[in-house]
């Protein structure tokens, strides 16, 4: 069991908007940053939103990311078939002193 | 160019002890701002937080597993090693290294490691 909680899985077909969920608490959304990451099957995770909302260089500007409260939200538009791959929030959480991920979801476009 | 190098055995068997090596290049273990954590994932689940460490040898660790793991660094080798021990089936994971690049008010992993698939079995 996961501390942020994640849908296990959204789709979308080409050309549409998504959106994909994280909830947390106050230790560790409410209080620290928000990051995303993009896992493509069978590879290393990849950054793709840090600090809530930024994007690295190289990331599409069809990736945003938006945080309220104790819950955050990656929006991926224009879907594309090569942004099927798992996305993973990630936070420190002050009550454990660690970081912590949430469960993955896993787009199918 | 930064890049992280996961090393260790491949196969371990309950209760043995498990060593990894990350070797890291394209930045300094000394440099301040940054950082390396382990993360592990089961095969077909979530990523897993385990323990980081900082140049001034700050360490934190996974709640759940603390009792089983130890980080350390040796910045002559740019090598991260982490230490689980009392090994079982459910530690079968890839287990990744990350740098950490720490600004400001937060901190990301920005590279990782292409991890490595550990098995434990008898």
């Amino acid at each position: 069991q996961s501390v942020l909680t994640q849908p296990p899985s959204a789709s979308g077909t080409p050309g549409q908007r998504v959106t994909i969920s994280c909830s947390g608490s106050s230790s560790n959304i409410g209080s620290n940053t928000v990051n995303w990451y993009q896992q493509l099957p069978g590879t290393a995770p990849k950054l793709l939103i840090y600090r809530n909302n930024q994007r690295p260089s190289g990331v599409p500007d069809r990736f945003s990311g938006s945080k309220s409260g104790t819950s955050a939200s990656l929006a991926i538009s224009g879907l594309q078939s090569e942004d099927e791959a798992d996305y993973y929030c990630a936070a420190w959480d002050d009550s454990l002193s660690g970081r912590v991920f949430g469960g993955g979801t896993k787009l199918t476009v | 160019q930064v890049t992280l190098k996961e090393s260790g055995p491949v196969l371990v068997k309950p209760t043995e002890t498990l060593t990894l090596t990350c070797t890291v290049s394209g930045f300094s273990l000394s440099n301040a701002r940054m950082g390396v954590s382990w993360i592990r994932q089961p095969p077909g689940k979530a990523l897993e937080w385990l323990a980081h460490i900082f140049p001034n040898d700050e360490k934190s660790y996974s709640t759940s597993l603390k009792s089983r793991l130890t980080i350390s660094k040796d910045t002559s080798k740019s090598q991260v090693v982490l230490t689980m021990t009392n090994m079982d089936p459910v530690d079968t994971a890839t287990y990744y290294c990350a740098r950490i690049q720490v600004s400001g008010d937060y901190d990301i992993h920005d590279y990782w490691g292409q991890g490595t698939l550990v098995t434990v079995s008898s």
